[in-house]
C-alpha cells in the first residue's frame, strides 16, 4: 500500500525557517517523481515544487524560488522541503504527492498534509 | 503560466442527478489534464488523468473528456459521497496549475 506521511509543520515567525519531511512507503521511491502542493486556509490548490527520481530535474513555482529547496534521500525513502524566509502568504497545508508513474505531472497519491503557519 | 478556469464555482444538485463541470486552459494542453476530488480536511484524490482515463478504483460514474483547451468532468448518478470540491490541473508545462475549484453541494 502506497503511503506518504508528512511531518515538520508548525508555527513560525515571518522570516523564519522550517523543514518539511515526507516519508514514503509501499512503492519504489527512487523511481518516482515527487511534488509538493500547498493549500492556504479556505483556498485552492497550488503546486509548489517538483523533483525527479534522481534529483536531476527540479522546478519551483515563482513565489518560492530562491527561498524553498526541495530535496530527497532515496536511501531513506524521504522527500524534503526546506523553507526559508517564510512569509505570511506561505501559511498553508503542505502535501507531498507522488507523480503518476505513467503520466508525469499528475499526482496519484497524496499524504495527509502538514500545516505551516507563518505568524508573529 | 497556463491559467485554468473552472465553471461553475459552485453547483447544487440532488442524489441521482448528472453534473458537468468544465475547465478551460489558457493555452493548448493537449490532454495533459487531471481531475481531483477533495473533501473537507482531506487530501485531494485523483479521479481522472490524461483528460479521460479513469484512475484505478474510481467509480465509473465519473468520466472526463476534452482536449486542447476545453475539458469536462461528468458525474452520472450522483451519490451522497460525491458532494465535495473538484479541481482540474494541467500537467502540460511547469508551473503546474490548478483551477480554482468547483464546490458540489446538496440541493
Amino acid at each position: 500500500e502506497v503511503q506518504l506521511v508528512e511531518s515538520g509543520g508548525g508555527l513560525v515567525k515571518p522570516g523564519g525557517s522550517l523543514r518539511l519531511s515526507c516519508a514514503a512507503s509501499g512503492f519504489t521511491f527512487s523511481n518516482s517523481r515527487m511534488n509538493w502542493v500547498r493549500q492556504a486556509p479556505g483556498k485552492g490548490l497550488e503546486w509548489v515544487s517538483y523533483i525527479s527520481g534522481s534529483s536531476t530535474y527540479i522546478y519551483y513555482t515563482d513565489s518560492v524560488r530562491g527561498r524553498f529547496t526541495i530535496s530527497r534521500d532515496n536511501a531513506k525513502n524521504s522527500l524534503y522541503l526546506q523553507m526559508n524566509s517564510l512569509r505570511a502568504e506561505d501559511t498553508a497545508v503542505y502535501y507531498c504527492a507522488r507523480d503518476h508513474p505513467v503520466v508525469r505531472g499528475i499526482n496519484d497519491y497524496w499524504g495527509q498534509g502538514t500545516l505551516v503557519t507563518v505568524s508573529s | 503560466d497556463i491559467q485554468m478556469t473552472q465553471s461553475p464555482s459552485s453547483v447544487s444538485a440532488s442524489v441521482g442527478d448528472r453534473v458537468t463541470i468544465t475547465c478551460r486552459a489558457s493555452q493548448d494542453i493537449i490532454t495533459w489534464l487531471a481531475w481531483y476530488q477533495q473533501k473537507p480536511g482531506k487530501a485531494p484524490k485523483l479521479l481522472i488523468y490524461a483528460a479521460s482515463s479513469l484512475q484505478s478504483g474510481v467509480p465509473s460514474r465519473f468520466s472526463g473528456s476534452g482536449s486542447g483547451t476545453d475539458f469536462t468532468l461528468t458525474i452520472s448518478g450522483l451519490q451522497p459521497e460525491d458532494f465535495a470540491t473538484y479541481y482540474c490541473q494541467q500537467a502540460n508545462s511547469f508551473p503546474y496549475t490548478f483551477g480554482q475549484g468547483t464546490k458540489l453541494e446538496i440541493k
